[in-house]
């Protein structure tokens, strides 16, 4: 596609319901990045994928956090038994090689509330 | 770890120009600027990298001081299409392309 889509684009769950965001990649960027970024706060990482692997999954915040990336491409961050603090924007991003001379293309985001 | 932003926030009229820190910890191989509009998605500005080289494409300049772990970005002759929130990423390995980002400049100009 064109750019990084993300979906859905906003979601309200009740507290200890699981959710699934998803991201679709540029096609041929190898990297993908998640972030998440709370109301009027700076982009929080949570995990970065090269191909289908997760050498970096350092940010994410608890175990009730996982991603995965299939086909190197689509990925799916799921978060179990949502709670309250999960409220934020999550937003995706690729990169062409993961390298540190490859821009990050961000999606929109998907606005996460936790009632 | 996370890289410090200042200022927080600016106002600025149009014409006038900013200056944004980015100020690291750790030893940098490249700093990231970005432009985030309230409700939108970061859009890339400016990488630059360990031993100077400079990739951006907006008419926004930058400087990277290695020894000082520092970042600028310069906003010459405002506009108002400037307004948004600049946020810096660092990385440090230089193989991941892995940001991690400042908590971000708010910069608001007027007419």
């Amino acid at each position: 596609g064109a750019g990084v889509s993300q979906s859905p684009s906003n979601k309200v769950t009740e507290k200890g319901k699981d959710v699934e965001l998803r991201c679709d990649p540029i096609s041929g960027h190898t990297a993908l990045y998640w972030y998440r970024q709370r109301l009027g706060q700076g982009l929080e990482f949570l995990i970065y994928f090269q191909g289908n692997s997760a050498p970096d999954k350092s940010g994410l915040p608890s175990d009730r956090f996982s991603a995965e990336r299939t086909g190197e491409s689509v990925s799916t961050l799921t978060i179990q038994r949502t709670q309250q603090e999960d409220s934020a924007v999550y937003l995706c991003a690729s990169s062409l090689r993961g390298r540190n001379n490859s821009p990050l293309h961000f999606g929109n985001g998907t606005r996460l509330t936790v009632t | 770890q996370q890289p410090v932003q200042s200022p927080q926030a600016v106002i600025l009229r149009e014409g006038e120009d900013a200056v944004i820190n980015c100020s690291s910890s750790k030893a940098l191989y490249s700093v990231h600027w970005y432009r985030q509009k309230h409700g939108e998605a970061p859009v890339f500005l400016m990488i630059l990298l360990k031993g100077g080289e400079q990739k951006g494409h907006e008419k926004i300049s930058a400087s990277f001081n290695e020894k000082k772990q520092q970042s600028s970005l310069y906003l010459t002759a405002s506009q108002l299409s400037y307004s948004g929130t600049y946020f810096c990423g660092t990385e440090w390995t230089g193989n991941t392309g892995k940001l991690i980002f400042g908590q971000g400049t708010t910069l608001q100009v007027k007419p």
